[in-house]
This record gives C-alpha cells, sequence and structure tokens, in this order.
C-alpha cells in the first residue's frame, strides 16, 4: 500500500513568487493534515481537512497560505506570494479515524527554499 | 493550549551507549503520545504510541517509552543504541481530532 507521498521533495523559490505543494494521502483516509517545521524548531499543524471540508485552519500563518482539497483527494498548499521566512519543511499526513487513538501516517516532507 | 517539551536539542553517543530522551507535556485531559523518527532523507516514521493501558510501551527497533502521567512525561529509551539510530527524534502530543502538537526535537548522532 501506497504511503503518504508529497512532491516536489524540494522546491527553491525566489521572494515573490508562488509555489504550490502537493500531498497524496493514502487511498481511503478522510482526514489530510498539513504541518510545517521552520529553521529546526518544532512541527507545528497548520490545518486539517475532513474529505474536502476545513476543520481546522488555526495555524495557518496568515492568508499568503491556500490549502484545497478538491474531491476528497489530494491537497495542494499554495504560498504566493513567498517571504523568506516561509522556508522550512512542510509535512503532510493522513489518517483514516480521527480523535483520540488515532493514528497518522506523514510524508517525507517538501523542503522549501525561499531566496 | 498544548505543549511539547523535549529536553535535548543534540545528543551524542557512541555504539552501545544507552539513550534517555525526555519529552515532557502540558494538557490537562486524556492525551495519546508519540514518537517519531526521521532518519536522513526520509520520512517521518513512527517509533511508538500510547493510548492507554500499559504506560511501558515498545516499539520499533528495540526502542520503548514510559508514560507517567504524574510527571506529564513520555521518554524514550533504549538500552543500547546502534549507528544506524543515528537521526532526528520528535515526541508528539495528540489531544483529539488527530492533531498533534510536536516538540522541537533531538538529533542523535551515534559514533561508530
Amino acid at each position: 500500500e501506497a504511503g503518504v507521498t508529497q512532491f516536489p521533495s524540494h522546491s527553491v523559490i525566489e521572494k515573490g513568487q508562488t509555489v504550490t505543494l502537493r500531498c497524496d494521502p493514502i487511498s481511503g483516509h478522510d482526514n489530510l493534515y498539513w504541518y510545517r517545521r521552520v529553521m529546526g524548531k518544532e512541527i507545528k499543524f497548520l490545518l486539517h481537512f475532513v474529505k474536502e471540508s476545513k476543520q481546522d485552519e488555526s495555524g495557518m500563518p496568515n492568508n499568503r497560505f491556500l490549502a484545497e482539497r478538491t474531491g476528497g483527494t489530494y491537497s495542494t498548499l499554495k504560498v504566493q506570494p513567498a517571504e523568506l521566512e516561509d522556508s522550512g519543511v512542510y509535512f503532510c499526513a493522513s489518517s483514516q479515524e480521527r480523535g483520540l487513538n488515532t493514528e497518522a501516517f506523514f510524508g517525507q516532507g517538501t523542503r522549501l527554499t525561499v531566496v | 493550549a498544548q505543549s511539547v517539551s523535549q529536553h535535548n536539542h543534540h545528543v551524542i553517543l557512541s555504539e552501545a551507549a544507552s539513550l534517555e530522551l525526555g519529552c515532557n507535556y502540558s494538557y490537562g485531559g486524556t492525551v495519546n503520545l508519540f514518537w517519531y523518527v526521521q532518519y536522513p532523507g526520509q520520512h517521518l516514521q513512527l517509533l511508538l504510541k500510547y493510548f492507554s493501558g500499559d504506560p511501558l510501551v515498545k516499539g520499533i527497533k528495540g526502542f520503548e517509552a514510559e508514560f507517567i502521567k504524574s510527571k506529564f512525561s513520555f521518554n524514550l529509551r533504549k538500552p543500547s543504541v546502534q549507528w544506524s539510530d543515528t537521526a532526528e527524534y520528535f515526541c508528539a502530543v495528540n489531544a483529539w481530532a488527530g492533531k498533534s502538537t510536536f516538540g522541537d526535537g533531538t538529533t542523535l548522532t551515534v559514533k561508530p
């Protein structure tokens, strides 16, 4: 069974440009999460989809970030326009259930560098 | 709000040494606890998890962790580390809805 996959694995863009990250969750997993790790700090929650609906987007840093999950399958996270402080590793995770006693499976992450 | 504190940012050990990585969390309610590992160039992998029951949890690759509720701790241990354990380790807490709060991570370097 395929795990959570993320594209691209690395992206280097200039400040002001737009970048779109993609996450393909494990098939059948309704719950999809985006996390971000900036500058060796903790991995921080960005948002949570249940199917195509945003369940919790409390961690989204600002309106330059837009996440979508059309059709409840893969998800994209767009950063527009990118700023230097957006550099970091963006992780996606998916789970079949939500709530306590739920295990989420992570992708390998996308390393974003804004120069 | 939940928070997770990992005590060591970087640990360097020789092979066969014993390992203990500290993790403390703050949250008053019921939680699930996890340790993840990220090997260089690879994705985050689950080492072990605590949901309920026996507070001593055994995971993959000889790792174990002990949940001490009174201390809000979930320390990771391994009796004898190997060079292949070199990686970054993350403690995480999940209070509900699958959303997890992570610590800063601890980089473990094992010298052959």
